[in-house]
Formats: C-alpha cells, sequence, structure tokens
C-alpha cells in the first residue's frame, strides 16, 4: 500500500459524459501527478500539481483540467468523453517539486467509455 | 523525447539473468525505475542520477551510463515474482518533467 488512495476504482460511463477522478495523496507530500495510461501503453504524463499550484503539463487534452485543492487532494475532470479515453488513471504523489523524489502510485481508476 | 527501452518483451526461466536497457537521444539527468504487475500501480525500484552510479536492491541493479545517455537494469538469479513490465522515466533536469519508456514486459516461468 502506497498510501496513495484514488476514487473510484472503476467508473462506466457513455460518450460525451462528464466524469471526476479523484486523488489523496501520502501524508505530507504537496506534489501530485496525474497519468493515463491506455491498454498494453505506458504511462503518458498529464499534469502535475504543487501545494495547489499547477506545475507542469503534458500531454493533457483540452477536455480535461485538474486541481488540487487546500487539503492537498486533487481531481481530475474529464468532459466531453470519447471512447478513446478508455484507460487506466493513475495519480503519483512525492514529497516536492524534485524530479530525484520518488513518486508513489495510487492503485489508479479505471475508465471505460462505452 | 520518450525514452527507448529494449527489448520490448523476455522470456526466462526461473534463475536466469535478464537486463532491460533505457536509452535516451538527449543528455540525461536522472533515470527512474519501476515495476508495474498486471492490473497494479507502479511500484518504484530505483532512482539513478547522472554521474555514471550503479545502485543496487536486493537481486535487481542498475547502471547509469551519462557517456552512453543509457541506464540498464540487472536482474540476477530471477525469481517468479520479478515478473511485470519494467519502465524506465527519465528526465533531462531537475524541474524538466518525467517522461517514461514504452516498457519492457518481463515473464518468468518456473
Amino acid at each position: 500500500d502506497s498510501g496513495v488512495t484514488q476514487t473510484p476504482k472503476h467508473l462506466i460511463t457513455a460518450t460525451g459524459q462528464r466524469v471526476t477522478l479523484r486523488c489523496s495523496p501520502r501524508s505530507g507530500d504537496l506534489s501530485v501527478y496525474w497519468y493515463q495510461q491506455s491498454l498494453d501503453q505506458g504511462l503518458q504524463f498529464l499534469i502535475q500539481y504543487y501545494n495547489g499550484e499547477e506545475r507542469a503539463k503534458g500531454n493533457i487534452l483540452e477536455r480535461f483540467s485538474a486541481q488540487q485543492f487546500p487539503d492537498l487532494h486533487s481531481e481530475l475532470n474529464l468532459s466531453s468523453l470519447e471512447l478513446g479515453d478508455s484507460a487506466l488513471y493513475f495519480c503519483a504523489s512525492s514529497t516536492g517539486l524534485q524530479n530525484t523524489d520518488t513518486q508513489y502510485f495510487g492503485p489508479g481508476t479505471r475508465l471505460t467509455v462505452l | 523525447q520518450q525514452p527507448v527501452q529494449s527489448p520490448q518483451a523476455v522470456i526466462l526461466r526461473e534463475g536466469e539473468d535478464a537486463v532491460i536497457n533505457c536509452s535516451s537521444s538527449k543528455a540525461l539527468y536522472s533515470v527512474h525505475w519501476y515495476r508495474q504487475k498486471h492490473g497494479e500501480a507502479p511500484v518504484f525500484l530505483m532512482i539513478l542520477l547522472k554521474g555514471g552510479e550503479q545502485k543496487g536492491h536486493d537481486k535487481i541493479s542498475a547502471s547509469f551510463n551519462e557517456k552512453k545517455q543509457q541506464s540498464s537494469l540487472y536482474l540476477t538469479a530471477s525469481q517468479l515474482s520479478y515478473s511485470g513490465t519494467y519502465f524506465c522515466g527519465t528526465d533531462y533536469s531537475s524541474a524538466s518533467k518525467i517522461i517514461f519508456g514504452s516498457g519492457t514486459r518481463l515473464s518468468i516461468r518456473p
């Protein structure tokens, strides 16, 4: 158990809908990262937040947005969902901003868009 | 630039050794290695910083060749529990984001 929690574990929805994925980092961690992993694919970095502020952006679609709240939990919002958005979405947390800080991954949310 | 991992897949018998390589076209700052079992979250193995260091963790070790812009992960006397997909993540400065390779799938057979 990494200490990072993600809800829900599974999500099934229809095209065009909007969903929110939630992540609670490890106690004391200030950085939260979101990744997308499609079937048999690698990890695609989406976005990073540090202490409530956006710090780095990866290949995140405009239909996707995220935020980190004062209690440091983070939410990833996916809207106008398409079939291709079906994937595992992982959240990871680390203590600080440095890339040398270990990232601890949550169990993931499996999103299925029908 | 996504790092290139090789091989893409490898099948071993229990007790055999394996080497997984991670190459970059740009000078690396650090390399991160993770293992992911099917349906589970990636689990951190180790981080190597530029400087050509080598690290070890039980029978899993890794090296970082700054000149070749490459890192190698060594699995010695593999165990069934080593099965999974190994990802390397690379970055080019302390502030840049980590980019993961496409993974190497390792299968260990009894």
